[in-house]
């Protein structure tokens, strides 16, 4: 049973440039929300997708959007990167869109120069 | 806001000895809480988590206890061994709609 899967695992980018992050959920999840760690802290919340819809987000800019697809995986996109934006992002699924547990992917590496 | 307070940020402890973290939240309506365990350059991994109808869970030498009244919610590690030092967080929410994350506790076990 595949757990929570995310790519790329590192990547490069320079300030004003955009990216695109991507992630398939546990397999029977339908739920997926993505956080952003910096280096020391604890995982923040940016937003939460359910039926292809974003349910509640966290607060971070219009920069940082998303979407979800018919099969469940989920796309992060964050457009002008800032030096700030550097940290791992982490993608995390859960079925049913509240009430259940939730496991979290092994995050992707962000670092824009 | 939304809120949630982890003490010690840093515990280190002998091998076999038990080890205590801490955490408080702020918002009263918070029904889950959830314990994750971090390694370096890893993504958090689920270790044990407690719904608001439970004062106390436990799975082998990890326990969760719950004290609703003052928000207060703690992790217990029994007999640690050194595969048991990582950053542990503790989170809380509202039916899993948005995790709150403590700040981290770096955990040590030395031989």
């Amino acid at each position: 049973d595949a757990g929570v899967t995310q790519s790329p695992t590192h990547l490069i980018k320079t300030r004003g440039q955009q990216v695109t992050l991507r992630c398939s959920p546990k397999s029977g999840h339908d739920t997926v929300s993505w956080y952003q760690q910096a280096l020391g802290q604890g995982p923040q919340f940016i937003f939460q997708y359910y039926e292809e819809e974003e349910r509640q987000r966290g607060n971070f800019p219009d920069r940082f959007s998303g979407h979800q697809f018919p099969n469940y995986s989920s796309e992060l996109n964050v457009n002008a990167l800032l030096l700030g934006d550097s940290a791992l992002y982490l993608c995390a699924s859960s079925w049913g869109g509240s009430g259940n547990t939730i496991y979290f992917g092994e995050g992707s590496w962000l670092t824009v120069v | 806001g939304e809120n949630v307070e982890q003490h010690p940020s840093t515990l280190s402890v002998q091998e076999g000895d038990s080890a205590v973290i801490k955490c408080t939240y702020s918002d009263s309506a918070s029904n889950y809480f959830p314990w994750y365990k971090q390694e370096l350059g890893k993504g958090p991994q689920l270790i044990i988590d407690i719904r608001s109808n439970v004062g106390e869970k436990k799975d082998q030498r990890i326990a969760v206890t719950l004290n609703k009244t003052a928000k207060h919610f703690s992790l217990h590690i029994t007999e640690t061994q050194p595969e048991d030092s990582a950053v542990y967080f503790c989170a809380a929410s509202f039916y899993t709609d948005k995790l709150i994350f403590g700040t981290g506790t770096r955990l040590q076990v030395f031989p």
